[in-house]
C-alpha cells in the first residue's frame, strides 16, 4: 500500500529565511511525487511534480523540491519565504500501476511572521 | 475562464436526509475525483471516474455514491448510511497523472 508522511503538522519561519517542509512516503515500485497548496477555504492548488529525471524540481512561486531515493523523500524547499506563503502544504504519491491515484499526507501548515 | 465548479460553498442538512453535491467541469479532462478532508487527515479518496458512465470506489466510498452521465458532470451524494458526513467535500478533475485541478470545495454540516 502507498503511503505519505509529513511529519511535521507546522513550521514556522520568519519572512527572507529559507523553508523546508518535509515529506517521506512508502511505496514499491516508481512512484510519481507531488506537492500541493491550500488556501483557507479553497481547493489545492498544483506545485511541482516528480516524474523521472533530475532528482531537483523546480515549480509555481519559487518553491522547488529534491527527490532522494535512498531516503524515500522529498522535501518542498525554498529559499526565500514570504508572508504570502502562509497556507496548508500537502504531499502526495501515485502509482500508474494504481491508475494514477493520488494518495495524500495529512498536510503541514507553513507559518511565515514577518 | 476554464475550470471546475462546485455548488453549493456551504449546505447544511439534517441527520438522515441524503443531499447531493455538485461538480462541474469545462476543462475536457476524462478523469474526475471527489476527496473528503477533515482536519489532521488530508485528503481521502471516496470515488473516482476515468471516463463517462464508469466510476471506482476510493479509500472510504460507504455511504456515499456518484453518477458520472456526462463527461462535464461529477456529482456525489452524501446519504443517510454515512456516519460521520460533516466535512469539507473537494471535487477534481485531471488529464494527466497526478496533476489534479481543484473545485473551492463544499462545505457540509450535518445536525
Amino acid at each position: 500500500a502507498q503511503s505519505v508522511a509529513q511529519p511535521e503538522d507546522q513550521v514556522n519561519v520568519a519572512e527572507g529565511n529559507p523553508l523546508t517542509v518535509k515529506c517521506t512516503y512508502s511505496v514499491s515500485g516508481n512512484p510519481y511525487l507531488f506537492w500541493y497548496v491550500q488556501y483557507p477555504n479553497r481547493g489545492l492548488q498544483f506545485l511541482l511534480k516528480y516524474i523521472t529525471g533530475d532528482n531537483l524540481v523546480k515549480g509555481s512561486y519559487g518553491f522547488e523540491a529534491e527527490f532522494n531515493k535512498s531516503q524515500t523523500s522529498f522535501h518542498l524547499k525554498k529559499p526565500s519565504a514570504l508572508v504570502s506563503d502562509s497556507a496548508l502544504y500537502f504531499c502526495a504519491v501515485s502509482l500508474p500501476e494504481y491508475g494514477n491515484k493520488l494518495v495524500f499526507g495529512a498536510g503541514t501548515i507553513l507559518r511565515v511572521k514577518s | 475562464d476554464g475550470g471546475i465548479t462546485q455548488s453549493p460553498k456551504y449546505l447544511f442538512r439534517k441527520e438522515g436526509q441524503n443531499v447531493t453535491l455538485s461538480c462541474e467541469q469545462n476543462l475536457n479532462h476524462d478523469a474526475m475525483y471527489w476527496y473528503r478532508q477533515d482536519p489532521g487527515q488530508g485528503l481521502r479518496l471516496i470515488y473516482y471516474s476515468q471516463i463517462v458512465n464508469d466510476f471506482q470506489k476510493g479509500d472510504i466510498a460507504e455511504g456515499y455514491s456518484v453518477s458520472r452521465e456526462k463527461k462535464e458532470s461529477f456529482p456525489l451524494t452524501v446519504t443517510s448510511a454515512q456516519k460521520n458526513p460533516t466535512a469539507f467535500y473537494l471535487c477534481a478533475s485531471s488529464h494527466e497523472a497526478g496533476n489534479l485541478h481543484f473545485g473551492n470545495g463544499t462545505r457540509l454540516t450535518v445536525t
